[in-house]
């Protein structure tokens, strides 16, 4: 199976601070990345597909990008509501599998 | 509006099988894959598996062949995840998602999702 490895863990930034999001793939995964945003206590909620496409209705403060093995989900500027675990997942190679999460704090 | 939701909370001892259901928009089920995920503390996110709802079809990784069973109810647009043998490490929170792409359900992202049950196996 793919391995998924995502970068921070955790992080801390302030309201309309611009935050990077790193993962990275064991193996070459073309553009096949979605991202998730998760609150405590409630599913997955799909940011991206496709690497950089933006699922309807998600803010544009929030966009994706890369290809091969290496991809990054941005927040342009970071909103309180913005607070969540964030996961990546590849959808390359059977079975599909996810990152371990970032969890952003908004201080 | 999509909507899954899904049944409530289970506590079950180890060796024990549980069945969870999810049932569906009409639209959802007649025109999408339905995905069954799990999150664990350990393991985290855990793609198990998927159903086509209205041909029966389904496909499941290879940790949980042999242990899970989904199938699907037309009559009242619900799909149920079935996982036998239950072991402490299967204490998760279990989803079922709608898979995005419907040519291709093997390698497939997921949304919207159903809220989650709870699934706590305890001896």
């Amino acid at each position: 199976d793919i391995q998924m490895t995502q970068s921070p863990s955790s992080v801390s930034a302030s309201v309309g601070d611009r935050v990077t999001i790193t993962c990275r793939a064991s193996q070459g995964i073309r553009t096949s990345l979605a991202w998730y945003q998760q609150k405590p206590g409630k599913a997955p909620k799909l940011l991206i597909y496709a690497a950089s496409s933006l699922q309807h209705g998600v803010p544009s403060r929030f966009s994706g990008s890369g290809s091969g093995t290496d991809f990054t989900l941005t927040i342009s500027s970071l909103q309180p509501d913005d607070s969540a675990t964030y996961y990546c997942q590849q959808a390359n190679s059977f079975p599909p599998t996810f990152g371990h999460g970032t969890k952003v704090e908004v201080k | 509006q999509v909507q899954l939701v899904q049944s409530g909370a289970e506590v079950k001892k180890p060796g024990a099988s549980v069945k969870v259901s999810c049932k569906a928009s009409a639209d959802t089920f007649t025109g999408y894959y339905l995905h069954w995920v799990r999150q664990t503390p350990g393991q985290g996110l855990e793609w198990m598996g998927w159903i086509n709802p209205l041909s029966g079809g389904t496909n499941s990784a290879q940790k949980f062949r042999g242990r899970v069973t989904m199938t699907g109810d037309t009559s009242i647009t619900t799909v149920y995840m079935e996982l036998t043998r239950l072991k402490s490490d299967d204490t998760a929170v279990y989803y079922c998602a709608r898979g995005e792409r419907s040519y291709s359900p093997d390698l497939d992202w997921f949304d919207p999702w159903g809220q989650g049950t709870l699934v706590i196996v305890s001896s």
